[in-house]
């Protein structure tokens, strides 16, 4: 089962423009991290975020954690055709180094010309 | 600096038969995770292993089975393979740095049951 449910599933959007992409889970984290995967090849790290952090950035990446609503969002801005990926959320429950990571179901994204 | 290497890259078996994959993880890590991803699906945790031990499984049957080497290479066998095995096979490696583990995949190995 999927600890992390990624919205939308699917989301097409102009070069150029901003994409957000959502992610929600179940049980309490350590931390949160957001990967990119180009057709079904294997997956890249882009960010994480720790429990006890509310935003983030990186480059043209912004990452922000709700832990009261258990919610992530990604948001991608001045979007390029090489952003064309799916993104999953991976959840990190941190309660022991033993502790497994939990991937989302994904989102799709496609940057259109 | 070499990155997670898999092999193979892709493999065809058909129903019943063994197979066994193989990974190398990044110069540094000692822990190794196995995910199976299905077409248009996130990966599955499958199991991980640290000092030549499964510390920790998903929901998985016993027909998938790991090792994991000295050298913290690490092999995944399935038994028995079922049409359903056929996935994209993930190997991550992962080195604990104060308390955030980020994982560094590999670019997989395709299985094709027929």
């Amino acid at each position: 089962s999927q600890q992390g449910e990624e919205d939308p599933q699917a989301l097409s959007i102009q070069e150029g423009e901003n994409a957000t992409m959502n992610c929600s889970y179940k049980t309490s984290i350590n931390n949160l991290q957001w990967y990119r995967q180009n057709s079904g090849r294997g997956l890249v790290h882009l960010i994480l975020i720790r429990s006890n952090e509310r935003e983030k950035h990186s480059g043209r990446l912004r990452v922000t954690l709700d832990t009261s609503k258990k919610s992530s969002s990604l948001l991608i801005t001045a979007s390029r055709a090489a952003d064309t990926a799916s993104y999953f959320c991976a959840t990190d429950p941190g309660y022991s180094s033993a502790s497994k990571i939990i991937f989302g179901s994904g989102t799709r994204l496609s940057i259109r010309p | 600096d070499a990155g997670v290497t898999q092999s193979p890259t892709h493999l065809i078996k058909t129903r019943g038969q063994q197979v066994t994959l193989r990974c190398s993880p990044k110069s540094g890590h000692d822990t190794v995770s196995w995910y199976q991803q299905a077409l248009g699906q996130g990966p599955q945790f499958i199991f991980q292993y640290y000092e030549e031990e499964e510390r920790q499984r998903g929901n998985f049957p016993d027909r998938f089975s790991g090792h994991q080497f000295p050298n913290y290479s690490s092999e995944l066998n399935v038994n028995a393979l079922l049409l359903g095995d056929s996935a994209l096979y993930l190997c991550a490696s992962s080195g604990d740095l104060g308390g955030s583990r980020t994982q560094y995949f590999g670019p997989g190995t395709r299985l094709l049951v027929l």
